[in-house]
């Protein structure tokens, strides 16, 4: 099946600070998004990215799908963006997935936003 | 407002007794699925529907059953549970699946099987 690669695994940040994260893929996808899941456990949707690039806010993503990799943009970090970050990713049918529209899930991203 | 809701939110139970994870959508979505989080293993698909009396096994179907009767109903039922059942569970929905399709997660529902 379809590998799904975040880095970095943990993030320190102190409040204002920028950073990227990482998004990698090894095989085609037709469904590419991003989610933050906040420290109540809520899966929170960021971004529906399969290709092409996006902002909302503080926020951005851009997926470079002939590439295999996405990546998320924060600006300006606020304690509340802390939590785990992840990439989830729906491989093409022809690429063999064994569930059409199963999203398989990286191991995330853990964000910590210090004061 | 569009959403995925999921009851109850919290459950502590023990083994054998049997439970159901409700999911309901109000997006009038074809595709719905259940997935498990464990630490260190991330998100794993349970069973996913894509549409109305048709449900088929994801990554780790062992120990659920779903069925699907309504298009806005997918409910998630542990006949026997046992403590390595013990999870994170959310419920997805998408209008179609697969291309071009984003995916809607419920709040999860947190289970301990003691």
């Amino acid at each position: 099946g379809i590998q799904v690669e975040q880095s970095p695994p943990d993030l320190i940040l102190q409040e204002g600070a920028n950073s990227t994260l990482r998004c990698n893929f090894s095989d085609s996808v037709n469904n590419l998004q991003w989610f933050h899941q906040n420290p109540w456990g809520q899966l929170i949707n960021l971004f529906y990215i399969p290709s092409g690039t996006k902002q909302n806010g503080r926020l951005s993503a851009t997926t470079v799908a002939t590439e295999r990799y996405s990546l998320l943009y924060i600006s300006s970090s606020q304690t509340t963006d802390s939590g785990v970050y992840f990439c989830a990713v729906s491989g093409t049918f022809n690429a063999g997935g064994t569930s059409y529209g199963k999203l398989t899930f990286g191991q995330g991203t853990i964000l910590t936003v210090h004061p | 407002e569009a959403q995925v809701t999921q009851n109850p939110r919290y459950l502590i139970t023990v083994t054998g007794k049997k439970l159901t994870v409700t999911c309901s959508q109000n997006m009038n979505h074809e595709y719905m699925s259940w997935y498990r989080q464990d630490p260190g293993l991330g998100l794993r698909q349970i069973y996913y529907s894509m549409n109305v009396e048709v449900t088929d096994k994801g990554d780790v179907p062992e120990g659920y059953k779903v069925s699907r009767k309504e298009k806005r109903n997918f409910p998630l039922i542990l006949e026997s549970p046992s403590p390595n059942q013990t999870s994170l569970y959310f419920c997805a929905s998408s209008e179609l699946a697969g291309a071009y399709n984003e995916q809607f997660f419920g709040p999860g529902t947190r289970l301990t099987v003691l």
